[in-house]
């Protein structure tokens, strides 16, 4: 059974600092990996998709990797601001769409 | 604009009193879900549908229902609902073209019962 774990829960950073938010998954048998952005009380924003036969994608600043052998995916966030603050989970799609309990992230001005 | 709808946002409602949550998309996606957020819990998926007429379970579907009439609406059903069903919920869809598409959600229902 998929089990999808994100480390840290909870996040605080100075505004500027660049950081990585990890993401793992038990089975290695997926066709991508998919990170969101929840805000309070909203719905989730996909941020970036990673096709299994894929390393990494950027968006902006964003960066995602993915390592399918490790079952390890990072989110990297360059410059943090304070509007990124939220909460990011990743998905791992299988037979199913798996989610970790995310990542609260809170970034000070 | 690619957007999923669901109503009610919000609703208060009493043990027993059978409610349907509504979902609507416009990208003409086959398939459309349903899940509840719980604290600690994380995403859990009530129901799934690959297409109208095609409905499955998905990890948490006891106290549920569902149907996939058309294809852009999934509604979810709750016959009896009991305060054990207050949650978070969310609608998603997403094209079945390819393995890597991408899911869109609603904005979520707040459902309390009481």
């Amino acid at each position: 059974k998929q089990e999808v774990t994100q480390i840290p829960a909870a996040l605080s950073v100075p505004e500027g600092e660049n950081l990585v938010l990890n993401c793992s998954f038990t089975d290695s048998a997926i066709y991508n990996l998919q990170w969101f952005r929840q805000d309070p009380g909203k719905g989730l924003t996909s941020l970036l998709l990673i096709q299994s036969s894929q390393r990494e994608q950027t968006s902006g600043r964003l960066n995602a990797s993915l390592d399918k052998s490790s079952g390890r995916s990072t989110l990297y966030i360059a410059a943090s601001q304070p509007g990124d603050s939220a909460t990011y989970l990743c998905a791992v799609q299988g037979g199913k769409l798996i989610f970790g309990q995310g990542t609260e992230l809170s970034v000070k001005p | 604009e690619a957007q999923v709808t669901q109503n009610p946002r919000y609703l208060i409602t009493v043990t027993g009193k059978k409610l349907t949550v509504t979902c609507s998309q416009n990208m003409n996606h086959e398939y459309m879900s349903w899940y509840r957020q719980d604290p600690g819990l994380g995403l859990r998926q009530i129901y799934y549908s690959m297409n109208v007429e095609v409905t499955d379970k998905g990890d948490v579907p006891e106290g549920y229902k569902v149907s996939r009439k058309e294809k852009r609406n999934f509604p979810l059903i709750l016959e009896s609902p009991s305060p054990n069903q207050t949650s978070l919920y969310f609608c998603a869809s997403k094209s079945t073209g390819g393995l890597g598409n991408t899911i869109y959600f609603g904005e979520g229902s707040w459902l309390t019962v009481v």
